[in-house]
Parts: C-alpha cells; sequence; structure tokens
C-alpha cells in the first residue's frame, strides 16, 4: 500500500507565501497530483508531477523529490479564495490510479 | 478538460433502500472511476468501470453492495444498495482526462444522507 502524510492544518495571511507538504511511502511510483477542493465543491486539478523538481503555473508551483518521497505544493501571493483544502495524490504501486492523502485544509486570512 | 455532471445531486434516504447515481461526460472517456469521501475525510477509490467489461473493484468494496454499469463511453451508474447511515458520504465520478493517466478529473459529486 501507500503511506501518504500532510498537515491536517496550516493558517497563512492574505499576501504571502504558504508551502504545504506531503510525504510519501510507496513502490513503483508513477506519479504525483495536488488537487485543490473547496468546501462542499468536487476537487480540481492544480498539478502533476512525474520527474524530480519545480513545475511553476501561475501562483502555484509543485515540486517533487522522488528519491526523498517528498513533494509540496507552494501558494504565492495568497487570496482569501484560496482557503480550501489540498489533496496531495500518489500514483503508486505500479498503478496509475491515483491514492489520496487525508487533504491539508488552508486558512487565509485578512 | 472534461465537463462531468452527475444526479442526484444529493439526496436523503431511508435505510434498506438504495440509490443509483448517474455520471455523464461530455466526450467519450475510457476510464470511469467512482470514489467516495465521508465526512471529514479524503478520497477513497470504490471501483474503476471500463466499457465493455466487469468493474474493479478496491479492497472492502464489492458489486453487490456497489454495482456500476458503464453501457457507454459516456456514462456510467453507481448503484448504493441496502443503505444504512455508515453509507451517508458524498460519492464523487471521475474521468482521466484527453493526455491519460496524468490528468484526472472530478465530477460536482452526490450528497448522500441516510437515515
Amino acid at each position: 500500500g501507500q503511506n501518504i502524510d500532510q498537515p491536517t492544518e496550516m493558517t497563512a495571511t492574505e499576501g504571502a507565501i504558504v508551502q504545504i507538504n506531503c510525504t510519501y511511502q510507496t513502490s513503483g511510483f508513477n506519479g504525483l497530483f495536488w488537487y485543490q477542493q473547496h468546501a462542499g465543491e468536487a476537487p480540481t486539478f492544480l498539478s502533476y508531477n512525474v520527474l524530480d523538481g519545480l513545475e511553476e503555473k501561475g501562483r502555484f508551483s509543485s515540486f517533487l523529490s522522488r528519491s526523498k518521497g517528498y513533494s509540496y505544493l507552494l501558494l504565492k501571493e495568497l487570496q482569501m479564495k484560496d482557503s480550501a483544502s489540498y489533496l496531495c495524490a500518489v500514483q503508486g504501486g505500479g498503478s496509475y490510479i491515483p491514492t489520496f492523502g487525508r487533504g491539508t485544509s488552508l486558512i487565509v486570512h485578512p | 478538460s472534461a465537463v462531468i455532471s452527475q444526479k442526484p445531486s444529493r439526496d436523503i434516504c431511508q435505510r434498506g433502500t438504495s440509490l443509483t447515481i448517474q455520471c455523464q461526460v461530455d466526450s467519450q472517456v475510457t476510464m470511469m472511476f467512482w470514489y467516495r469521501q465521508q465526512p471529514g475525510q479524503s478520497l477513497t477509490l470504490i471501483a474503476t468501470a471500463n466499457q465493455g467489461s466487469e468493474a474493479t473493484y478496491e479492497s472492502g468494496f464489492v458489486i453487490d453492495k456497489f454495482p456500476i454499469s458503464r453501457p457507454n463511453l459516456t456514462f456510467s451508474t453507481l448503484t448504493v444498495s441496502n443503505m444504512s447511515p455508515e453509507d451517508s458520504s458524498i460519492y464523487l465520478c471521475s474521468v482521466t482526462g484527453d493526455r491519460g493517466v496524468n490528468e484526472q478529473y472530478f465530477g460536482p459529486g452526490t450528497r448522500l444522507t441516510v437515515t
């Protein structure tokens, strides 16, 4: 199976930068997703990392280190609307079907 | 990205009854997935549904409890059978995108409450 660990909750200030970490243990790693989920809504796709390094997409960036079993999602210039749950999901065990972590609830305050 | 709709969006059901959830996609997709998200929890995969074959169920989920149909490449149904309060959850349909397994999109979900 896969073990995926992320902090349960984080708080940050509007305009700041926040980094949400995800560590995982798996064999047969194929890729890692980050999703954003607002309360009562479906998860929306943010990023997908296969190779080591940083992928930047606007205010959001995602980093992967396969050797360390580690990823982070970096959110810059935080806005109130970024308050949501952020889910890390790993394709592992030789499968392309992702296993989801429990999610990190991010609260952005003024 | 694929546009996914689900019906119903929410329902309140009595224990012992069954509910069928529909998932419609605006384009043909090979792989469709059904997930459950219990209150305060992350997503758990119930099964993978491919057109023309039986659904593949994850550990802890069985066909008698969660029968799935996949009659074509744009539609699937999930039935929650003989419901109990423990089945209260959000049920989400998901598909992979045009680029394959490095994109996965979710429907809006069906919020089920069993009394």
